[in-house]
């Protein structure tokens, strides 16, 4: 099955400074790479996505780009704010052709601090 | 309107009792999952409903746990004869269908303590 790595375990960057969050895979299969933020209690949410069809995609301050001949993928906030801190969580969907469903797979997540 | 619900939020039960964990996803959406989230660690997935198709029941951790589905909507996760280690928060989220592009919606989450 899929494993997906995700580093590192907890980030701490002054707020304005950028932040980044490496994931890889290992199924060649995969093509749909979601980031999720959870906020401490609260559900996850997602906050950017991407296909394997695309290499880098940009909302706002948060951007990932994805290699797919290396397997792996990356989040990068810039100018990062207080409200940015949180869990964020990389995923990699594949299918299970056998059961006809699409699982996500997700790294262990990165505890991000933003000191003001 | 309203997003996927859980119930209960918290559940602590003694070691062996068994427990119903119930999730009400967005109304419309045809696919439910359930993810259980321990201490530290990512979304583990467990099972997976799309409409009327058979469950993809493959990250069952084991046969202790089950999960149903009733006329398309509400979901019931059970787990059998609990212990320790399934101490963890159970999440259930839905998306539109069951292509891997339609966004998860998460429910807040069951937090289960197996004392």
């Amino acid at each position: 099955g899929e494993n997906v790595e995700q580093h590192p375990s907890t980030l701490s960057v002054q707020e304005g400074d950028s932040a980044v969050i490496k994931c890889t895979y290992s199924d060649s299969a995969s093509n749909y790479f979601p980031w999720y933020k959870q906020e401490l209690g609260k559900r996850p949410q997602l906050i950017i996505d991407i296909r394997s069809n695309v290499g880098e995609k940009k909302d706002q301050r948060i951007a990932v780009t994805l290699n797919k001949t290396a397997k792996h993928f990356s989040l990068h906030i810039t100018e990062t704010q207080p409200e940015d801190s949180a869990v964020y969580f990389c995923a990699a969907s594949m299918s299970n052709s056998g059961a006809g469903s699409y699982q996500l797979t997700f790294g262990k997540g990165t505890k991000l601090s933003v000191i003001p | 309107g309203a997003g996927v619900s859980q119930s209960p939020s918290n559940k602590v039960t003694e070691k062996g009792k068994d427990v119903e964990l119930r999730c009400d996803p967005i109304s419309g959406h045809t696919a439910l999952y359930w993810y259980r989230q321990s201490l530290g660690q990512g979304l583990e997935f467990l099972i997976y409903f799309q409409g009327n198709s058979a469950p993809d029941k493959s990250g069952l951790p084991s046969d202790r746990f089950s999960a149903e589905r009733t006329g398309g909507s509400v979901s019931t996760l059970t787990i059998q004869r609990t212990q320790q280690e399934d101490s963890a928060v159970y999440l259930c989220a839905s998306s539109l269908s069951g292509s891997p592009y339609n966004e998860q919606f998460f429910g807040p989450g069951t937090r289960l303590t197996v004392l």
